[in-house]
């Protein structure tokens, strides 16, 4: 168990629909990332949160969005979903400092879009 | 971030050190070397860091040259558990609120019984 917990492990829903993924991060951490793993694309960087404010933004579709909580955990919310947005989507976190880029990756959330 | 160039595969003996090269022969003085794997389908995990000395944890050790361009990971003493896609990442660690790391394509490892 690494510390970061996302939900849900799976998803399969269907074309058009709208999910929200969730990210607790590693207690004491303050950033959270979401990466997005398809099949033939490798590791995509999403996006950066830091104490609640967006930090660094990758190849984000304008069809998801991110936010960061006041207890920092963090939602990835993916809307009128296509069949390409079939993935696995990581979270990490890391802390503030010198250690900024170490992070800790969730086990990740499996999203099947039919 | 400056460029990494890893070979795609390699393959090791159980039990034997798995040694995995690393090319960034254009790193800046102040760009640190990082090492993630990620076992299939789990999240990536990181391993170590370094900048320019040689690091050893209970993982790995870290390997620098001295004029910094390669380094190598080398894990002493394979297991079938460490057959993953290995990431040497090149990155100035100075932002304290972090920022994207950006993963390549990675070495896969296969460690062989």
């Amino acid at each position: 168990d690494s510390g970061v917990t996302q939900t849900p492990k799976h998803l399969i829903t269907a074309t058009g629909q709208r999910v929200t993924l969730r990210c607790s991060p590693r207690s004491g951490d303050l950033s959270v990332y979401w990466y997005q793993q398809s099949l033939d694309q490798g590791l995509q960087f999403l996006i950066q949160y830091y104490n609640g404010e967006e930090r660094a933004k990758g190849n984000i579709l304008e069809r998801f969005s991110a936010q960061q909580f006041p207890d920092l955990h963090s939602e990835l919310n993916l809307s009128s979903l296509e069949l390409g947005d079939s993935a696995l989507y990581f979270c990490a976190s890391s802390v503030y400092g010198v250690g900024a880029n170490v992070l800790t990756f969730g086990a990740g959330s499996r999203l099947t879009v039919l | 971030d400056a460029k990494t160039t890893q070979p795609p595969s390699m393959d090791c003996a159980e039990g034997r050190a798995a040694n995995l090269p690393c090319n960034h022969s254009t790193i800046s003085g102040n760009e640190y070397v990082y090492w993630y794997r990620q076992i299939h389908s789990q999240g990536p995990q990181y391993i170590i860091h370094g900048l320019k000395n040689n690091e050893t944890n209970e993982m790995a050790s870290l390997i620098i040259t001295e004029d910094r361009k390669s380094s190598t990971l080398i894990l002493p003493h394979a297991t079938l558990r460490d057959t993953a896609v290995y990431y040497c990442i090149v990155r100035v660690p100075q932002e304290t609120s972090g920022s994207r790391l950006t993963f390549g394509e990675g070495t896969q490892l296969t460690v062989n019984p």
